[in-house]
């Protein structure tokens, strides 16, 4: 079973806006990892916050971490066309397992 | 660094038929993961390997499933029979490390089968 989930499932902006995309999971972490996927493609790794970080800064990407109410965020600033994709959440559990996946948001930015 | 390559990149088949789906990890990388992705599940582990090892298989579905990995730069995964509900996209990905730094370890990719049973 997922371990993230992402919210929302499907967000549509205009280019230049921010894009938001929130994930919630349900167990202690050690790090928390966002991906992108562009259509027909394999999911690309975008960042990486430790359970001891709270913001972390990439481009235009920012993401948040709260392990108080077990969420992270993703900011995506300024929005292009190509930012179009779907964005996944994914944790590493306290211990020895691989990365469990959420169901992702697909994000559509309109130009 | 040619990425982590699958082939093929769509397979349509028959139910009843076996598949075979390859993966060719990135060089150097000791772990091997194979997901299966659909709209209804999202992205499932199925079994990864470390240096050519199965490790956890508690993913694969049922026993028509099977994976190997014969050496560090080939895995395969093979249905057999298919069924139509075994239609997806499958992702082979590899990464450097898991439990020693697992959680500092990003996954790599390959673009994925799509798997199509009639």
């Amino acid at each position: 079973s997922q371990q993230g989930e992402e919210d929302p499932q499907a967000l549509s902006i205009q280019e230049g806006e921010n894009a938001t995309m929130n994930c919630s999971y349900k167990t202690s972490i050690n790090n928390l990892q966002w991906y992108r996927q562009n259509s027909g493609r394999g999911l690309v790794h975008l960042i990486l916050i430790r359970s001891n970080e709270r913001e972390k800064h990439s481009g235009r990407l920012r993401v948040t971490l709260d392990t108080s109410k077990k969420s992270s965020s993703l900011l995506i600033t300024a929005s292009r066309a190509a930012d179009t994709a779907s964005y996944f959440c994914a944790t590493a559990y306290s211990g020895n397992t691989p990365l469990v996946f959420g169901k992702g948001t697909r994000l559509s930015v309109i130009a | 660094d040619a990425g982590v390559i699958q082939s093929p990149r769509h397979e349509v088949t028959e139910m009843g038929q076996e598949v075979t789906l390859r993966c060719k990890p990135i060089s150097g990388h000791d772990y091997l993961f194979w997901y299966r992705q659909t709209m209804m599940r999202g992205l499932e582990l199925l079994i990864y390997f470390n240096n050519n090892v199965p490790i956890d298989d508690s993913g694969m579905p049922e026993d028509r499933f099977s994976a190997k990995m014969p050496n560090a730069s080939f895995s395969t995964l093979k249905i057999q029979p298919s069924e139509p509900r075994d239609s997806a996209v499958y992702f082979c990905a590899s990464s450097t490390a898991v439990y020693l730094s697992l959680y500092n370890s990003p996954l790599h990719f390959g673009n994925g089968t799509r798997l199509t049973v009639t």
